[in-house]
C-alpha cells in the first residue's frame, strides 16, 4: 500500500510569484484536504476536494486555490505569493467523511 | 468557532516517568477526536481516533481517553523514541475539516 506523497519537497519562491505543490492520495482514498503549518502551530485547514469537488474551505484568501484529478491527487496553487505564505503544507488523504486523514511529508515553502 | 487547547506546551520526561498530556475542546458538534504524533520537519502519523465520551484506545506505551470536554494521552514508560510533538485536533460539521491545537512538544532523556 503506498501512502501519501508530496512533491516538491522543499521550494523557495519570491514575493508576488505563483506556486503549484502537488499530492498523490493512498491507494483507494477519495479525498484529499490541505493545510497550512507554520512553525510551532498546528497545521490550519485550508481546503478538502472529494471527488473533484471542493468539500469546505477553511479561513484562507481565493489566491489558494486547487484541484484534484479522476485519479484522485490533487495541486494546490498559491497566487500572489506573500511572505506569511512560508510554511509547510500538508495534503492528507482519507476515505471520505469522518475516517482517519493520512498525512504526506510536506513541502516546505520558503518566500522571499 | 472550534477552539482546541493543548498543555503543555513543552514536557521534559526522564525514560521510564509515565505523563499525560491534554487536549481540551469547545466545539459545536464532535464527530471525532483525532491524536497525531509529529517528527520535526516531517508530517503527522495518525495515532487515535475517539468519538464518544468514555471511549479509551491503547498503542504501545500510549493511551487515550476522550471525556465531553477534554481528552489525554496517557504515555506509560515512555522511551527517548517517544520524543516528539503530539497534536490533537477535532472533527465537527460535514467536511472532514480537522481543528488542531498548538501540540506538545515531548522530550524523553535516558
Amino acid at each position: 500500500e503506498t501512502g501519501v506523497t508530496q512533491s516538491p519537497t522543499h521550494l523557495i519562491k519570491t514575493r508576488g510569484q505563483q506556486v503549484t505543490l502537488r499530492c498523490s492520495s493512498q491507494s483507494g482514498h477519495n479525498t484529499v484536504s490541505w493545510y497550512q503549518q507554520a512553525l510551532g502551530q498546528g497545521p490550519q485547514f485550508i481546503f478538502q476536494y472529494y471527488r473533484e469537488e471542493e468539500n469546505g474551505r477553511g479561513n484562507f484568501p481565493p489566491r489558494f486555490s486547487g484541484l484534484q484529478f479522476p485519479n484522485y491527487s490533487s495541486e494546490l496553487n498559491v497566487n500572489a505569493l506573500e511572505l506569511d505564505d512560508s510554511a509547510l503544507y500538508l495534503c492528507a488523504s482519507s476515505l471520505g467523511g469522518m475516517d482517519e486523514q493520512f498525512f504526506g511529508p510536506g513541502t516546505r515553502l520558503t518566500v522571499l | 468557532e472550534d477552539q482546541v487547547t493543548q498543555s503543555p506546551e513543552a514536557l521534559r520526561l526522564q525514560e521510564g516517568e509515565s505523563s499525560s498530556l491534554n487536549c481540551s475542546y469547545t466545539v459545536s458538534g464532535l464527530r471525532g477526536l483525532f491524536w497525531y504524533r509529529q517528527d520535526p520537519g516531517k508530517g503527522p502519523e495518525f495515532l487515535f481516533t475517539l468519538y464518544s465520551a468514555g471511549e479509551e484506545k491503547e498503542k504501545e506505551r500510549l493511551k487515550a481517553t476522550l471525556t465531553k470536554k477534554e481528552s489525554f494521552l496517557h504515555i506509560t514508560a515512555p522511551k527517548p523514541e517517544d520524543s516528539a510533538t503530539y497534536l490533537c485536533a477535532v472533527g465537527t460539521g460535514t467536511a472532514s475539516k480537522l481543528t488542531f491545537g498548538t501540540g506538545t512538544r515531548l522530550q524523553v532523556t535516558l
